[in-house]
């Protein structure tokens, strides 16, 4: 299986700080990488596919780059409603495996 | 609106069974390839499960290999997960996605609100 470990595991920042969480695969990946914001009680929902594709209505200010086993997802101006656990998810092999996840907490 | 709705969860002892069900609607049910994904209380996500389109390829993580039992029915837009010998450590809400398959690789899109499932005597 490969194995997905992302970086930091918890951070605090302020409304307006620019973000940069990390994922790294155990073998290469390509760009099959996705990435999830999870708010507290409610369900997943994707931000980004391939790696740096944004999702249909997902705000500009996300952004995701990387590929093999490298990837970073950046939020360039954090926002109130950004607070959240960001998790990644590689989908080039069976099992699908979640990164253990990164809160951002409100400094 | 394409839209995902778990229901069966509850609480069970040790040993018991579950069936959890995922009303499909919004969207051709049976073209898609559909997961059902799991989080502790407090902890990350772990993939459960994979049934294609048709049901007739399936996967399950080791964790669940031989107790779970991934199933659908394209008449009725339900994707079903029967959980028994359920453990403690099988505690969870259990989340229902939708599997897209593009050229840019696979993603799970949308998710279910989830349903619990509490394994406790």
């Amino acid at each position: 299986d490969i194995q997905m470990t992302q970086s930091p595991s918890s951070l605090s920042a302020s409304v307006g700080d620019r973000v940069t969480i990390t994922c790294r695969a155990s073998q290469s990946i390509s760009s099959y990488l996705n990435w999830y914001q999870q708010k507290p009680g409610k369900a997943p929902k994707l931000l980004i596919y391939g790696a740096s594709t944004l999702e249909s209505g997902v705000p500009s200010r996300f952004s995701g780059s990387g590929s093999g086993t490298d990837f970073t997802l950046t939020i360039s101006s954090l926002q109130p409603e950004d607070f959240a656990t960001y998790y990644c998810q590689q989908s080039y092999s069976t099992p699908r495996t979640f990164g253990q996840g990164t809160k951002v907490e409100i400094k | 609106e394409v839209q995902l709705v778990e229901s069966g969860g509850g609480l069970v002892q040790p040993g018991g069974s579950l069936r959890l069900s995922c009303a499909a609607s919004g969207f051709t049910f049976s073209n898609y390839e559909m997961n059902w994904v799991r989080q502790a209380p407090g902890k990350g996500l772990e993939w459960v499960s994979y049934i294609s389109s048709s049901g007739t390829t399936i996967y399950y993580a080791d964790s669940v290999k031989g107790r779970f039992t991934i199933s659908r029915d394209n008449t009725k837009n339900s994707l079903y997960l029967q959980m028994n010998s359920l453990r403690a450590e099988d505690t969870a809400v259990y989340y229902c996605a939708r599997e897209i398959d593009r050229g840019r690789g696979r993603w799970f899109d949308p998710w279910g609100q989830g349903t619990l499932a509490t394994v406790s005597s």
